[in-house]
């Protein structure tokens, strides 16, 4: 089976950098996803790492440790239209998805 | 405009109604995908559908029925609900199938509130 851990609130200000950690135990795994969602809105992609090490992708970025079972995603110049849930994803080697509970992100102005 | 939609947005039903939920997906994609999104919890793959054939059943009870008349549209048939099973229903597209390579991004629409009374 699957199963994967995140903080479940962070809170931070506005221009801060956040660091949003996440740890999976998995069988196959194949790839760590990152999704945010806004209050009332639908999941949306935000990154994926097949392989270890860092992927940037503008103000984010996502970091996977095979060896270590772990992920983050970094936020940086945050903005308060970066409040949402972020949820990290597995992707087991069948393509399925194993979402996390999600991290409420508060920022603060 | 994520290129998914899902009717109704919203839907209250008595446990002994039956009812549908609808998603079509504009993307030209080859999978779709019913997820269940409980409060507090995470989000629970239901149904996956690659080139119109069923390819996942999470062990989900029989009261929820999938349908996929074609690789654009996917249903889900609802019967005799419990008032556990309210929850934000998300549909979900995919251009590849899951079991390819790569991050099989995914496409969710914006979900079916369902209030079961």
């Amino acid at each position: 089976g699957q199963s994967l851990e995140q903080p479940s609130e962070v809170t931070a200000v506005e221009g801060a950098i956040v660091q949003i950690n996440c740890t999976y135990q998995t069988s196959g795994f194949y790839g760590l996803s990152w999704y945010q969602q806004h209050d009332g809105g639908a999941p949306t992609f935000l990154s994926y790492n097949g392989l270890d090490g860092l992927e940037e992708t503008g103000r984010f970025s996502s970091f996977l440790s095979r060896s270590d079972s772990y992920g983050y995603l970094l936020l940086q110049e945050l903005q308060m239209k970066d409040s949402a849930s972020y949820f990290c994803a597995v992707k087991s080697s069948s393509g399925q998805l194993t979402f996390g509970s999600g991290t409420q992100l508060t920022v603060l102005p | 405009e994520t290129g998914v939609t899902q009717t109704p947005r919203h839907l209250v039903m008595g446990m002994t109604n039956k009812k549908s939920l609808k998603c079509e997906q504009h993307l030209g994609h080859n999978a779709m995908y019913w997820y269940k999104q409980s409060a507090k919890k995470p989000l629970e793959l239901m149904f996956v559908y690659s080139l119109e054939e069923r390819v996942e059943n999470n062990s989900v009870p029989s009261r929820f029925s999938p349908e996929c008349p074609n690789s654009s549209h996917l249903f889900l048939h609802l019967h005799t609900l419990q008032p556990e099973d309210s929850a934000l229903y998300l549909c979900a597209s995919s251009h590849s199938p899951p079991t390819s390579g790569g991050n099989n991004e995914q496409f969710f629409g914006p979900g079916t509130r369902l209030t079961v009374l």
